[in-house]
């Protein structure tokens, strides 16, 4: 069963630290990956994508890392700001699968910088 | 709009009501999902159209359930007979469509159900 399993399910930190959140996936074959931040109230929004051959890609004061072999990604975030208080979604779509179910969501992990 | 627009934001009704959302994605973009998300928990995928072929309904929970896409554009879900168990955020999301493998989904805010 393909699966998506993220960690922390909760977070706190201190505004200007820093902080990893882990995503540890069974989707195979894989095709990539994406991480997304949901505030409050709001919708989803795509923060980075990472495909098969990336290691590493970074957004402002976001980096993803990817391990394909061990199917883990990481979403390290720098100098935290109060804004980026929100739950984090890792999302993994399957390689051939392109029914409704092609990606397979994670539980999220909810972050709250506090001043 | 520039985004995927969902209507009502909040929904507040009684026990065996029936009740519509609707979702109007970015135009030009020929993939339409619906998810539920419940308090705490992952999205849950309900519903996926793509162009004019018939829509993936796999994901539906129960027959109370259905969606329909008019024109290749605006869609409706729509829960009858709602029970408790019903109440969370219906998100719609819309994308370029599935032969962009990478494709990015664009979220519209979410329709706040609760029942009651």
């Amino acid at each position: 069963k393909n699966q998506v399993e993220q960690s922390p399910q909760s977070l706190i930190i201190l505004e200007g630290k820093n902080c990893t959140l882990q995503c540890n996936y069974t989707v195979s074959p894989f095709s990539n990956l994406r991480w997304y931040k949901q505030d409050t109230g709001r919708g989803p929004v795509s923060l980075t994508i990472m495909t098969f051959s990336e290691n590493t890609k970074s957004n402002g004061r976001y980096t993803a890392t990817l391990d394909a072999d061990t199917k883990q990604s990481s979403l390290h975030i720098t100098a935290s700001q109060l804004s980026d208080s929100a739950s984090y979604i890792c999302v993994v779509r399957h390689l051939y699968n392109n029914a409704g179910n092609m990606l397979t969501f994670g539980g999220g992990t909810r972050l709250m910088v506090k001043p | 709009g520039a985004g995927v627009s969902q209507s009502p934001s909040n929904k507040v009704t009684e026990k065996g009501k029936d009740v519509e959302l609707r979702c109007d994605p970015i135009s030009g973009h020929t993939a339409l999902y619906w998810y539920r998300q419940s308090l705490g928990q992952g999205l849950e995928f309900l519903i996926y159209f793509q162009g004019n072929s018939a829509p993936d309904k796999s994901g539906l929970p129960s027959d109370r359930f259905s969606a329909e896409r008019t024109g290749g554009s605006v869609s409706t879900l729509t829960i009858q007979r709602t029970q408790q168990e019903d109440s969370a955020v219906y998100l719609c999301a819309s994308s370029l469509g599935q032969d962009l493998p990478t494709g990015e989904l664009f979220f519209g805010e979410g329709s706040r159900l609760t029942v009651l």
